[in-house]
């Protein structure tokens, strides 16, 4: 089992909806969950992060975590055509070494 | 401007030569990272530092060497024992217990 798992894709999505992107960790004593964004050739970029089960919030952007399930999604709403990129999901272990593991990423492209 | 670069942006490497790929960071972050991102792959882990004159093996190091001798620095080394180099390497930095922030990446090829 990978210790971050994402669905590849692509996940297509028509503009103006609800794009919705998943991720499930091995690790139960994980601490800290982020979302990057990257776009095609460039570094990735943050975009959320969480530290608490529910939901976080910032603009069109909702993070939520729920520990239990081992279980954290991305919610995009009103889905830009600038929203297309590969979006990597990434978990900080309970090590207390600060090492990032990252998934391999999901494809989002918004059609207009 | 704050943040972290990375020099050069593409990079070739010849049969048998080890090349060095620069970071640099103004945030005055303790903690310095390094991942290979190969085609259509997450990020894997080469080299992390916390600290100035320490460093840790990531998940994949053989072939690769680190120093860091100053906060703002940390130059990771392509040597010629790793086979399959071509790729794009990432250096990030952060904060402790904070997000880490990625510079532009450096290409690097085999000629």
């Amino acid at each position: 089992q990978k210790e971050v798992e994402q669905n590849s894709g692509p996940l297509s999505v028509p503009e103006g909806a609800i794009a919705s992107l998943n991720c499930t960790y091995s690790d139960r004593g994980s601490q800290s969950f982020f979302w990057y964004r990257q776009y095609s050739g460039k570094s990735p970029e943050l975009i959320m992060f969480i530290y608490s089960n529910g939901d976080k919030e910032d603009g069109r952007f909702t993070a939520q975590l729920n520990k239990a399930s081992q279980y954290v999604s991305l919610l995009i709403r009103d889905s830009q055509p600038s929203d297309s990129a590969t979006y990597l999901c990434a978990v900080i272990g309970n090590f207390g070494n600060e090492k990032l593991t990252f998934g391999t990423g999901t494809r989002l492209t918004i059609i207009p | 401007d704050g943040g972290i670069t990375q020099s050069p942006k593409y990079l070739f490497r010849k049969e048998g030569q080890n090349v060095t790929l620069s970071c640099e960071q103004n945030l005055n972050h303790d903690a310095m990272y390094w991942y290979r991102q190969d085609p259509g792959q997450g990020l894997r882990l080469i080299y992390y530092s916390q600290i100035v004159n320490d460093f840790q093996k990531g998940d994949i190091a053989e072939g690769y060497s680190v120093s860091r001798e100053k906060k703002e620095s940390f130059p990771l080394t392509v040597t010629s024992a790793q086979k399959n180099p071509t790729a794009f390497y990432l250096c990030a930095s952060s904060e402790r217990n904070q997000p880490q922030h990625f510079g532009d990446g450096t290409r690097l090829s085999i000629l």
